[in-house]
């Protein structure tokens, strides 16, 4: 089954850690793949797509087609990347854009 | 410039009663969606239309309608509304794959 995995749900560091944000996903072929963040009473925007390469904020994500991984790093986690974000592999193919469960990161001073 | 916007922002009504949502995108995009995000944050996709036509329906209460009167608009309308129903409805749109959202409507029923 096509599925996405964002194994924890809350992850919580002090500023200045590195975080890493997890995603596994099960789909086939090849598909896109994004990172959306949320910020507390926001709406939901786009971080950083894979096939982009950038690096956004100081995150990063790389894909990993041999783990079908697309872990979110930052290596200096700052106040404000306290956030919900949400990893969003989207099927080869298709218009449907399916999100993972989300993940809250909290960085605490 | 908003690219996508909903109305109402905050939406508290009491069960039974049936209410709209509306969304706008003026980004010229052909596809649109409704999520909800439920208590826990989890984001799951209702229903996505491209160019005016249904193309996804996730498994939905037949109490929700969507309806597109033209690729710009996705209303949301839901009827005989329920205490379950109560949580955070984004649209979003797209064209290709990379999706804008709305700011969201918190819908609290009662």
């Amino acid at each position: 089954a096509q599925r996405v995995t964002q194994p924890e749900k809350l992850l919580s560091v002090f500023k200045g850690a590195p975080v890493e944000l997890k995603c596994n996903y099960s789909y086939s072929g090849s598909p896109e793949l994004f990172w959306y963040v949320q910020y507390s009473r926001q709406r939901l925007q786009l971080l950083l797509r894979h096939i982009s390469r950038e690096s956004i904020k100081g995150f990063t994500a790389d894909l990993n087609k041999g783990e079908t991984s697309f872990h979110l790093k930052k290596p200096f986690a700052q106040e404000e990347d306290s956030a919900m974000y949400y990893c969003a592999p989207t099927p080869g193919g298709s218009e449907k854009l399916v999100f993972g469960k989300g993940m809250k990161l909290t960085v605490n001073p | 410039d908003t690219a996508v916007s909903q109305t109402p922002k905050y939406l508290v009504t009491q069960m039974g009663n049936d209410k709209s949502i509306k969304c706008e995108q003026n980004l010229g995009h052909d596809t649109m969606y409704w999520y909800k995000q439920d208590s826990k944050k989890f984001l799951k996709i209702m229903f996505s239309y491209n160019n005016k036509e249904l193309i996804i329906n996730e498994t939905v209460p037949n109490r929700f309608s969507p309806k597109s009167p033209d690729k710009a608009h996705l209303n949301l309308h839901i009827n005989s509304l329920e205490l379950g129903d109560s949580a955070v409805y984004f649209c979003a749109s797209s064209q290709g794959r990379e999706a804008f959202f709305g700011q969201g409507t918190r819908l609290t029923v009662v």
